[in-house]
């Protein structure tokens, strides 16, 4: 089956830690990105990739890092640094730049 | 002006009637805009694309006014199912190569 994982689905941690979310994707799309979506608000990117070991800032890329050393696999870190990291954590890849994008089934981080 | 605007509803609307959304978007010079569906605590998945000709699938049709610059989408027959949050999203935001959502219009569909 072709499609994005993002592992785990809820994460919990406590503040001050760093936490790693993963992203995988066996489209073989070039583009990765991550967003994140807090209740009632819309989606907000955080970086993306178009191609392997490169990536860019998204909007909101504070208190946030990201690698790309696969094509595959596009893992966002948050950071101690991340004011209010609770929130859902969207994955999302395309074949190409502008195109159409499809999301990972999101992962639920809570902070406390 | 926010780059993508939808009107958050609820639209309320009996299964089997006609309902429409419109989006408003800011960037002349996006090129690519889709319509994606987003049930509750789930991801958003792709509903459809939207070309400047207009496109139909099923019960949705879409429309694009690059000259005032508004996307709509029409879904005809309303089932159950189809109560969800409907996303506009468009092209061109931080770079040519990412899309901007709109925060999304819910739709209630009952009995």
């Amino acid at each position: 089956d072709g499609g994005i994982t993002q592992s785990p689905k809820y994460l919990f941690r406590k503040e001050g830690q760093n936490v790693t979310l993963s992203c995988e994707q066996n489209l073989n799309h070039d583009a990765m990105y991550w967003y994140r979506q807090d209740p009632g608000q819309g989606l907000r990117l955080i970086y993306y990739s178009q191609i392997v070991n490169d990536f860019q800032k998204g909007d909101i890329a504070e208190g946030y890092s990201v690698s790309r050393e696969k094509k595959e696999s596009f893992p966002l870190t948050v950071t101690s640094a991340q004011k209010n990291p609770t929130a859902f954590y969207l994955c999302a890849s395309s074949i190409a730049q502008g195109n159409e994008q499809y999301f990972g089934p999101g992962t639920r981080l809570t902070v406390t | 002006r926010k780059e993508v605007e939808q009107d958050p509803g609820p639209f309320n609307v009996p299964e089997g009637a006609t309902v429409a959304f419109n989006c408003t978007y800011s960037n002349s010079a996006s090129q690519s805009f889709f319509w994606y569906r987003q049930d509750c605590r789930k991801e958003p998945k792709l509903l459809m694309s939207v070309y400047s000709s207009g496109n139909e699938d099923g019960r949705f049709t879409a429309q694009l006014n690059r000259a005032s610059q508004y996307i709509s989408l029409l879904i005809r027959d309303s089932k159950l199912s189809d109560s969800a949050t409907y996303l506009c999203v468009v092209n061109g935001g931080k770079g040519y190569s990412t899309l901007t959502f709109g925060k999304g219009t819910m739709l209630l569909v009952s009995p």
